[in-house]
Protein backbone atom coordinates (compact mmCIF):
# COMPACT_ATOMS: atom_id res chain seq x y z
CA UNK A 1 0.00 0.00 0.00
CA UNK A 2 1.15 3.51 -0.44
CA UNK A 3 2.05 5.09 2.58
CA UNK A 4 2.06 9.54 2.79
CA UNK A 5 3.31 10.19 6.34
CA UNK A 6 2.94 13.49 7.54
CA UNK A 7 5.37 14.32 10.23
CA UNK A 8 3.16 16.30 12.43
CA UNK A 9 -0.34 15.88 13.33
CA UNK A 10 -1.14 18.62 15.43
CA UNK A 11 0.88 21.94 15.73
CA UNK A 12 0.56 25.49 17.86
CA UNK A 13 2.19 27.69 16.85
CA UNK A 14 2.66 31.41 17.34
CA UNK A 15 2.30 34.13 15.21
CA UNK A 16 5.46 34.88 12.86
CA UNK A 17 6.78 32.14 13.66
CA UNK A 18 8.70 29.98 10.50
CA UNK A 19 6.78 26.50 10.34
CA UNK A 20 8.02 23.49 8.73
CA UNK A 21 5.26 20.47 7.65
CA UNK A 22 7.02 17.47 6.32
CA UNK A 23 5.58 15.43 3.90
CA UNK A 24 7.01 11.80 2.60
CA UNK A 25 5.92 9.07 0.10
CA UNK A 26 7.00 5.73 -0.27
CA UNK A 27 6.35 4.87 -3.73
CA UNK A 28 8.14 6.61 -6.08
CA UNK A 29 5.22 8.90 -7.29
CA UNK A 30 6.24 11.74 -9.19
CA UNK A 31 3.85 14.44 -7.88
CA UNK A 32 3.27 15.79 -4.64
CA UNK A 33 1.00 18.37 -3.67
CA UNK A 34 0.28 21.06 -0.75
CA UNK A 35 -3.92 21.36 -0.09
CA UNK A 36 -5.59 23.23 2.96
CA UNK A 37 -8.92 22.52 3.79
CA UNK A 38 -11.09 24.78 5.65
CA UNK A 39 -14.78 24.11 6.47
CA UNK A 40 -17.18 26.05 3.71
CA UNK A 41 -13.85 26.06 1.55
CA UNK A 42 -12.78 23.05 0.94
CA UNK A 43 -9.72 21.65 -0.42
CA UNK A 44 -7.27 24.30 -2.21
CA UNK A 45 -4.03 23.83 -3.68
CA UNK A 46 -1.26 25.77 -2.25
CA UNK A 47 1.67 24.39 -4.36
CA UNK A 48 3.07 21.01 -6.47
CA UNK A 49 5.88 19.23 -7.69
CA UNK A 50 6.29 17.28 -10.63
CA UNK A 51 10.16 16.53 -10.18
CA UNK A 52 12.57 17.45 -7.44
CA UNK A 53 13.48 20.58 -7.40
CA UNK A 54 10.39 21.53 -9.48
CA UNK A 55 7.53 23.81 -7.99
CA UNK A 56 4.66 25.25 -9.34
CA UNK A 57 2.40 27.51 -7.32
CA UNK A 58 -1.17 26.49 -6.92
CA UNK A 59 -4.19 28.68 -6.01
CA UNK A 60 -3.42 29.89 -2.84
CA UNK A 61 0.85 30.16 -2.31
CA UNK A 62 0.75 33.69 -0.71
CA UNK A 63 2.61 32.90 2.05
CA UNK A 64 4.11 29.56 1.66
CA UNK A 65 6.76 28.12 -0.21
CA UNK A 66 7.70 24.57 -0.48
CA UNK A 67 11.11 22.47 -0.84
CA UNK A 68 11.90 19.50 -2.63
CA UNK A 69 15.33 18.13 -2.47
CA UNK A 70 14.35 14.55 -2.92
CA UNK A 71 11.74 12.74 -4.88
CA UNK A 72 10.06 11.50 -1.61
CA UNK A 73 9.95 14.49 0.34
CA UNK A 74 8.00 17.31 0.00
CA UNK A 75 8.29 20.29 2.82
CA UNK A 76 5.61 22.94 2.72
CA UNK A 77 7.08 26.22 4.93
CA UNK A 78 5.26 29.01 5.95
CA UNK A 79 7.54 31.66 6.66
CA UNK A 80 6.29 34.08 8.89
CA UNK A 81 2.74 32.05 10.30
CA UNK A 82 -0.41 34.01 10.70
CA UNK A 83 -3.66 33.17 12.77
CA UNK A 84 -5.64 32.81 8.90
CA UNK A 85 -2.92 30.02 8.36
CA UNK A 86 -4.77 28.27 10.71
CA UNK A 87 -6.11 25.32 9.01
CA UNK A 88 -5.81 21.63 7.82
CA UNK A 89 -2.73 20.83 5.76
CA UNK A 90 -2.78 17.84 3.39
CA UNK A 91 0.10 16.25 1.69
CA UNK A 92 -1.30 13.68 -1.29
CA UNK A 93 0.79 12.24 -4.13
CA UNK A 94 0.78 10.51 -7.06
CA UNK A 95 2.03 8.46 -10.18
CA UNK A 96 2.14 10.59 -12.98
CA UNK A 97 0.80 8.18 -15.30
CA UNK A 98 -2.53 8.23 -12.95
CA UNK A 99 -3.21 11.79 -12.49
CA UNK A 100 -6.25 12.63 -10.26
CA UNK A 101 -5.62 9.57 -8.41
CA UNK A 102 -4.00 10.72 -5.16
CA UNK A 103 -3.19 9.77 -2.20
CA UNK A 104 -3.41 11.74 1.13
CA UNK A 105 -1.52 11.83 4.03
CA UNK A 106 -3.39 12.12 6.87
CA UNK A 107 -2.82 15.53 7.73
CA UNK A 108 -1.69 18.13 9.92
CA UNK A 109 -3.97 20.13 11.87
CA UNK A 110 -2.03 23.54 12.43
CA UNK A 111 -2.95 26.65 14.76
CA UNK A 112 -1.15 29.84 14.92
CA UNK A 113 -1.95 31.94 18.06
CA UNK B 1 -10.45 28.44 -12.54
CA UNK B 2 -12.41 25.76 -12.63
CA UNK B 3 -14.97 25.46 -10.63
CA UNK B 4 -16.66 22.65 -8.80
CA UNK B 5 -20.47 23.34 -7.17
CA UNK B 6 -21.66 20.80 -4.78
CA UNK B 7 -24.76 20.90 -2.08
CA UNK B 8 -23.47 20.92 1.14
CA UNK B 9 -25.90 18.22 2.48
CA UNK B 10 -26.37 17.00 5.00
CA UNK B 11 -28.42 14.37 2.62
CA UNK B 12 -29.86 11.73 4.99
CA UNK B 13 -31.14 8.65 3.47
CA UNK B 14 -32.17 5.03 5.60
CA UNK B 15 -30.06 2.46 5.21
CA UNK B 16 -30.61 -0.13 2.00
CA UNK B 17 -31.61 2.90 -0.17
CA UNK B 18 -30.15 5.06 -2.86
CA UNK B 19 -27.83 8.43 -2.09
CA UNK B 20 -27.75 10.06 -5.05
CA UNK B 21 -24.13 13.18 -4.76
CA UNK B 22 -24.39 15.62 -7.61
CA UNK B 23 -22.12 17.90 -8.71
CA UNK B 24 -21.41 21.04 -11.33
CA UNK B 25 -18.43 22.39 -12.81
CA UNK B 26 -18.19 25.24 -15.07
CA UNK B 27 -15.25 24.22 -17.37
CA UNK B 28 -16.88 22.52 -20.68
CA UNK B 29 -12.90 21.42 -21.40
CA UNK B 30 -12.78 19.59 -18.22
CA UNK B 31 -11.96 15.69 -19.37
CA UNK B 32 -11.23 13.48 -15.84
CA UNK B 33 -13.59 13.63 -13.09
CA UNK B 34 -13.26 11.96 -9.53
CA UNK B 35 -15.15 10.90 -6.51
CA UNK B 36 -13.42 10.87 -3.14
CA UNK B 37 -14.89 9.85 0.33
CA UNK B 38 -13.62 11.61 3.09
CA UNK B 39 -14.70 10.02 6.91
CA UNK B 40 -14.50 12.53 9.64
CA UNK B 41 -11.51 13.39 11.12
CA UNK B 42 -10.05 11.36 8.14
CA UNK B 43 -8.17 12.21 4.86
CA UNK B 44 -10.06 11.88 1.33
CA UNK B 45 -9.50 8.54 -0.24
CA UNK B 46 -10.43 8.00 -4.19
CA UNK B 47 -13.64 5.62 -5.00
CA UNK B 48 -14.08 6.54 -8.31
CA UNK B 49 -13.02 8.04 -11.42
CA UNK B 50 -14.41 8.52 -14.67
CA UNK B 51 -13.56 10.07 -18.11
CA UNK B 52 -16.42 9.18 -20.97
CA UNK B 53 -20.12 10.00 -20.74
CA UNK B 54 -22.27 7.70 -19.02
CA UNK B 55 -22.06 5.33 -16.37
CA UNK B 56 -18.87 3.47 -14.50
CA UNK B 57 -20.46 0.77 -11.61
CA UNK B 58 -17.87 -0.34 -9.12
CA UNK B 59 -19.56 -2.78 -6.52
CA UNK B 60 -22.35 -0.53 -5.03
CA UNK B 61 -20.80 2.76 -6.13
CA UNK B 62 -21.78 4.15 -9.89
CA UNK B 63 -20.60 7.53 -11.14
CA UNK B 64 -22.49 9.32 -14.12
CA UNK B 65 -21.12 11.54 -16.33
CA UNK B 66 -23.29 13.94 -18.32
CA UNK B 67 -19.97 16.49 -20.11
CA UNK B 68 -23.19 18.59 -22.13
CA UNK B 69 -24.96 19.41 -19.12
CA UNK B 70 -21.84 19.68 -17.07
CA UNK B 71 -22.75 17.76 -14.48
CA UNK B 72 -21.31 14.43 -12.88
CA UNK B 73 -22.82 11.89 -10.29
CA UNK B 74 -22.00 9.75 -7.29
CA UNK B 75 -24.82 7.14 -6.70
CA UNK B 76 -24.65 4.68 -3.48
CA UNK B 77 -26.83 1.39 -3.67
CA UNK B 78 -27.56 -0.30 -1.21
CA UNK B 79 -26.70 2.65 1.27
CA UNK B 80 -24.85 1.34 4.51
CA UNK B 81 -24.35 3.40 7.66
CA UNK B 82 -20.93 3.11 7.19
CA UNK B 83 -21.24 4.89 3.68
CA UNK B 84 -21.84 7.92 6.27
CA UNK B 85 -19.05 10.64 5.10
CA UNK B 86 -18.54 13.43 3.34
CA UNK B 87 -18.26 12.73 -0.57
CA UNK B 88 -15.90 15.14 -2.85
CA UNK B 89 -16.09 16.03 -6.56
CA UNK B 90 -12.70 16.49 -8.14
CA UNK B 91 -11.70 17.61 -11.26
CA UNK B 92 -8.76 18.08 -13.58
CA UNK B 93 -5.84 16.50 -15.08
CA UNK B 94 -2.57 16.49 -12.99
CA UNK B 95 -3.69 19.25 -11.33
CA UNK B 96 -7.18 18.84 -9.25
CA UNK B 97 -9.78 21.16 -8.47
CA UNK B 98 -12.08 20.06 -5.52
CA UNK B 99 -15.45 20.69 -4.74
CA UNK B 100 -16.39 21.04 -0.97
CA UNK B 101 -18.11 18.38 -1.06
CA UNK B 102 -21.58 16.75 -0.15
CA UNK B 103 -22.14 14.99 3.75
CA UNK B 104 -24.03 11.84 3.57
CA UNK B 105 -25.85 10.44 6.55
CA UNK B 106 -26.99 6.99 6.15
CA UNK B 107 -29.33 6.40 9.14
CA UNK B 108 -30.01 2.55 10.18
Amino acid sequence: DVKVTQSSRYLVKRTGEKVFLECVQDMDHENMFWYRQDPGLGLRLIYFSYDVKMKEKGDIPEGYSVSREKKERFSLILESASTNQTSMYLCASVLSGRPGELFFGEGSRLTVL
Amino acid sequence: QKEVEQNSGPLSVPEGAIASLNCTYSDRGSQSFFWYRQYSGKSPELIMSIYSNGDKEDGRFTAQLNKASQYVSLLIRDSQPSDSATYLCALGFQKLVFGTGTRLLVSP
